[in-house]
């Protein structure tokens, strides 16, 4: 499976923009970004995935460049609510046995200030 | 729906006891899996099951034991528990087929002493 790597930690205005980084310099063409977050003490929480193109949903935006080996995620408006460790994932896609391949790493703790 | 449940919510333990970590969802979802967090270590997958009667093994198995008798539940079971052990537990499911989000339960907190 593919390696992320992220910063440990983050810092970011509350109604500003947060935009985390993720290297997955290794990613393989049949495997997913996904990430999650957890705030502090609870189960994490999905947040987006993608595979080759940009994606936006409720919570987030999901950049992943032409060659796939990084991405970055974007809270438009974050809030106080949105401190949380953030875990950028490399997946493969679900085979026909459905194996699990989500292997979660350190992740970015992302404080955010008012 | 309550989606994934967990119980119970905090454990201590005496070295040598055993204790089954209970993991029930409601959404009919095929896969179930069990993730232990310690500090700076992320989330392991301890075990998992594609579908009742069938399970497998994660990153950590060692000293843990699962079944999956039913589509809902679950359970994971520490035979002889350990020091090792204390750390918090996460359950979650998903559909099987599905590129979309694992829901996670809110944790179990065992402390083996």
């Amino acid at each position: 499976d593919a390696k992320t790597t992220q910063p440990p930690s983050m810092d970011c205005a509350e109604g500003r923009a947060a935009n985390l980084p993720c290297n997955h310099s290794t990613i393989s063409g049949n495997e997913y970004v996904y990430w999650y977050r957890q705030i502090h003490s609870q189960g994490p929480q999905y947040i987006i995935h993608g595979l080759k193109n940009n994606e936006t949903n409720e919570m987030a935006s999901l950049i992943i460049t032409e060659d796939r080996k990084s991405s970055t995620l974007i809270l438009p408006h974050a809030t106080l609510r949105d401190t949380a460790v953030y875990y950028c994932i490399v997946r493969v896609g679900v085979t026909q046995g459905g194996s699990e391949k989500l292997v979660f790493g350190k992740g970015t703790k992302l404080t955010v200030n008012p | 729906n309550a989606g994934v449940t967990q119980t119970p919510k905090f454990q201590v333990l005496k070295t040598g006891q055993s204790m089954t970590l209970q993991c029930a969802q409601d959404m009919n979802h095929e896969y179930m899996s069990w993730y232990r967090q310690d500090p700076g270590m992320g989330l392991r997958l301890i075990h998992y099951s594609v579908g009742a009667g069938i399970t497998d093994q994660g990153e950590v198995p060692n000293g843990y034991n699962v079944s999956r008798s039913t589509t809902e539940d679950f359970p994971l079971r520490l035979l002889s528990a350990a020091p090792s052990q204390t750390s918090v537990y996460f359950c979650a499911s998903r559909n099987s087929l599905s590129y979309n989000e694992q829901f996670f339960g809110p944790g179990t907190r065992l402390t083996v002493l």
